[in-house]
């Protein structure tokens, strides 16, 4: 089955330090691939997408994942984080062959910016 | 434009009995997924909906069931209630399947003793 892996669970930064966050998928076919973020109190908003050509993406508040194909991997980064960043964030995989549109999400990240 | 809209925010039921959860798609949109967020997980697959028909289920059980309206609106019904199905219920909505965004509303808090 198919399955996406969050490292790291809970992650502590002070403000302008840099983040990545990492996540790996184990289908080896075509995928689109998503970062959510939810914010306290908030619901599931979209941080960025990839679905194909260039492999670094770069989505809201200064946000970019890379997609390394032959890792099976869509890590997120962000050079200098803010308080603000303050949330969760799902990495979550679309399989286009057979899978129709069912997102399988990771268990989450849980980021905490101190200022 | 409007949003992904849920109803209710929050329910309370005991177990055994059966709940009907609300959703709005967002204007445009034709596909409805529901998804369960236990708490510290991840969001689960449970089913999908376009034009009215179920296309793709999770793997839950045979007691949690939906609708899809022809103004794409849709329900999620579960019967039967367990404790374990205390969890966040998602509804979220796209415009085709495949290689399309979907957009999440806020979720149903479902709380069952």
């Amino acid at each position: 089955a198919q399955s996406v892996s969050q490292h790291n669970h809970h992650v502590i930064l002070s403000e302008a330090a840099s983040l990545e966050l990492g996540c790996n998928y184990s289908y080896g076919g075509t995928v689109n691939l998503f970062w959510y973020v939810q914010y306290p109190g908030q619901h599931l908003q979209l941080l960025l997408k990839y679905f194909s050509g260039d492999p670094l993406v770069k989505g809201i508040k200064g946000f970019e994942a890379e997609f390394i194909k032959s890792k099976f991997s869509f890590n997120l980064r962000k050079p200098s984080v803010q308080w603000s960043d303050t949330a969760e964030y799902f990495c979550a995989v679309n399989r286009l062959t057979g899978g129709g549109n069912k997102l399988t999400f990771g268990t989450g990240t849980q980021l905490k910016v101190e200022l | 434009e409007t949003g992904v809209t849920q109803s209710p925010t929050h329910l309370i039921k005991t177990r055994g009995q059966q709940v009907t959860l609300r959703c709005s798609s967002q204007s445009g949109h034709n596909t409805v997924s529901w998804y369960q967020q236990a708490l510290g997980q991840g969001p689960q697959f449970i089913f999908q909906y376009y034009r009215e028909e179920e296309n793709g289920r999770g793997n839950f059980p045979p007691r949690f069931s939906g609708l899809q309206f022809p103004n794409y609106s849709s329900e999620l019904n579960v019967n039967a209630l367990e404790l374990d199905d205390s969890a966040l219920y998602l509804c979220a909505s796209s415009l085709a399947l495949a290689k399309e965004t979907q957009y999440f509303g806020p979720g149903t808090r479902l709380l069952v003793l």
